[in-house]
Formats: structure tokens, C-alpha cells, sequence
């Protein structure tokens, strides 16, 4: 089946700094990707989704200049948390889909901690 | 705007029960529904989905839910639950001509030896 991978699975950072997580579809081209983020004990909520080779589209309070996606190819989409702040910790999980059978495919997520 | 609700934060289970995961929907449009889970720490594993055809839908581990139009539900169903079954559970809600999927707010299922 599908697969999604999604790296690194955890990472801790100091405040300031910037962190990239990468998502890789490793047996199919995903045309469409989305980055999530996930609050303790509460619901996905959609930040942005990515297009290969076009800009993304962030939903709604989701700071563009903070949060970098990039879709540079059908396997990688990367997300860049810039400057990071401890209010940034939280589990961020991508999904992609190569709009086939409408199967969308998960990353197993990252869990960011910043200090 | 479309939605979809799981009215129940945590479902409670004896192992070997028949267990029952709700799912409600608001949608303008076919819905295209779909069932997840997530176990501590990782992304979410894909249990079944609905696009169309048989309002009856079987998927992994034995799970399989019921498309009720008229009912606007999805609700998430297993004959005998297993204690492996503990895990959180979302409900996801796309349209025809979106790729976006909306998510529930989770039921956490507890299955007791």
C-alpha cells in the first residue's frame, strides 16, 4: 500500500531557531500534500495544503511567514518552522494523496518540542 | 460549511462486546467519508471509507460502518471488540470537488480486558 514518510519523528529546539520536517510519498507521486497540526487530546486541525511546483494555501490564522511549506517535487513537501517558539510545540503530521481512489495516506508525525 | 461531529469523547468497551464509534455530518453535496485511527504518538491509519455504492462498508481489522443518508451518519462499528482496539478514533469528511479532508473531533475508545 501507500506509504508516507515522515521525518524526523521528534525534535527539540531552542526558541529562535528554525526546524524543517520533511514528508516523502515512497511508492506513489503525490499530486496533493497537507500538513496538519495536533493538539494534546484534540483534533487535526488543516494548516495548509501543497501542490507540486505551486504555492501552498494556508487555511485561515495560519501564519504563512512562520510556517514555510514547500512542494518541490510529487514525493517531498517540507515544512519550516521558522523562529520557533515554545507556543510552536506541538505534533505535526502530513497526509498525501495522488488523488487515485480518493486515498489519502498519513505520515506517522512529529513531535516538536521547543525550549 | 461542512462538518462533521463525533458526539462522544471516549467510548468505554468490555473485550468481546460489539462496540459502536458515532459520526455525524454536515456536508452540501455527495460526502466522501472516511474512518481513522490513532494510536499514542503516531499518524493516523486508514480503517475504511465511503465514496459510493453499498451503504455498508467493510474495512481493516474487522471495522466496518454504516452510510445513512437520511440519518447524515457514518457511525464506525465492530461485532467483538479487542483490547488492541484502545485507540483514538476520528471521523473525516471530504467533497467531491475538495481535496481537503474535515475531521471529527476524536472518540477515544477504551476496551477493558
Amino acid at each position: 500500500g501507500a506509504v508516507v514518510s515522515q521525518h524526523p519523528s521528534w525534535v527539540i529546539c531552542k526558541s529562535g531557531t528554525s526546524v524543517k520536517i520533511e514528508c516523502r510519498s515512497l511508492d506513489f507521486q503525490a499530486t496533493t500534500m497537507f500538513w496538519y497540526r495536533q493538539f494534546p487530546k484534540q483534533s487535526l486541525m488543516l494548516m495548509a495544503t501543497s501542490n507540486e511546483g505551486s504555492k501552498a494555501t494556508y487555511e485561515q490564522g495560519v501564519e504563512k511567514d512562520k510556517f514555510l511549506i514547500n512542494h518541490a517535487s510529487l514525493t517531498l513537501s517540507t515544512l519550516t518552522v521558522t523562529s520557533a517558539h515554545p507556543e510552536d510545540s506541538s505534533f505535526y503530521i502530513c497526509s498525501a494523496t495522488d488523488r487515485v481512489d480518493y486515498g489519502y495516506t498519513f505520515g506517522s508525525g512529529t513531535r516538536l518540542t521547543v525550549v | 460549511a461542512q462538518s462533521v461531529a463525533q458526539p462522544e469523547d471516549q467510548v468505554n468497551v468490555a473485550e468481546g462486546n460489539p462496540l459502536t464509534v458515532k459520526c455525524t455530518y454536515s456536508v452540501s453535496g455527495n460526502p466522501y467519508l472516511f474512518w481513522y485511527v490513532q494510536y499514542p504518538n503516531r499518524g493516523l491509519q486508514f480503517l475504511l471509507k465511503y465514496i459510493t455504492g453499498d451503504n455498508l462498508v467493510k474495512g481493516s481489522y474487522g471495522f466496518e460502518a454504516e452510510f445513512n443518508k437520511s440519518q447524515t451518519s457514518f457511525h464506525l462499528k465492530k461485532p467483538s471488540a479487542l483490547v488492541s482496539d484502545s485507540a483514538l478514533y476520528f471521523c473525516a469528511v471530504s467533497l467531491y470537488n475538495t481535496d481537503k479532508l474535515i475531521f471529527g473531533t476524536g472518540t477515544r475508545l477504551q476496551v477493558f480486558p
